[in-house]
């Protein structure tokens, strides 16, 4: 356990659902990100969050929308997505700082039909 | 030009050898560098972060650091099959202040009995 959970840890979803991923940190961290992890491919960052603000969207599509309500919870709300975005999605934490060592939590494996 | 490369593999070593998982980064400015282990099907590991110039060991790992030659390693001595797994490198580049951390697409190492 590395302090940082996520749910649901597998989803299946259609075309036209509209599903929410969340992530906690008991960690103390001011700092949670998403990150995107396809076959093949390198962990791709999609969100990050500094205490509460977004920082950074790495030009992620708007049928991906997240929310972080306060330092320790962090939501990735999905709606109409693509068959392309199956994927594992990873919620991680840090400090925030200089050493910025982040932890990564379980993962959501999702499967969109 | 990829901004974190490494091989990806798998590398094949017997138990009890070391095994030497290398990584280059692009980005010059970069300041923080940090190894990861993902077992399949699972999230990433943090096994070990190096800041400085030189070796780092903890355990049976040795990160080593060039940042003249933009070049990481990973060192994992007296390999064991249950080392088998992926090794993603991550790098925080120089030129953010967001804390993102960009990863190598990994290099799977395989440690035969």
């Amino acid at each position: 356990e590395t302090g940082v959970t996520q749910t649901p840890r597998h989803l299946v979803m259609g075309m036209t659902n509209k599903k929410s991923l969340k992530c906690e940190q008991h960690l103390g961290h001011n700092a949670m990100y998403w990150y995107k992890q396809s076959a093949k491919k390198p962990l791709e960052l999609m969100f990050v969050y500094s205490l509460e603000e977004r920082v950074e969207n790495n030009s992620v599509p708007s049928r991906f929308s997240p929310e972080c309500p306060n330092s320790s919870h962090l939501f990735l709300h999905l709606h109409t997505l693509q068959p392309e975005d199956s994927a594992l999605y990873l919620c991680a934490s840090s400090h925030g700082d200089y050493y910025n060592e982040q932890f990564f939590g379980p993962g959501t494996r999702l499967t969109v039909l | 030009q990829k901004e974190v490369e490494q091989n990806s593999g798998p590398l094949s070593v017997p138990e009890g050898a070391i095994a030497s998982l290398n990584c280059t980064y692009s980005d010059r400015g970069s300041q923080s560098f940090f190894w990861y282990r993902q077992y399949s099907g699972k999230s990433p590991e943090l096994i070990m972060s190096i800041y400085s110039n030189g070796d780092k060991e903890d355990g049976r790992f040795t990160a080593q650091l060039n940042k003249a030659s933009q070049y990481v390693s990973l060192l994992i001595r007296d390999s064991q099959p249950s080392d088998s797994a992926t090794y993603l490198c991550a790098v925080n580049p120089g030129s953010s202040n967001t804390g993102k951390l960009i990863f190598g697409q990994g290099t799977t190492l395989q440690v035969k009995p």
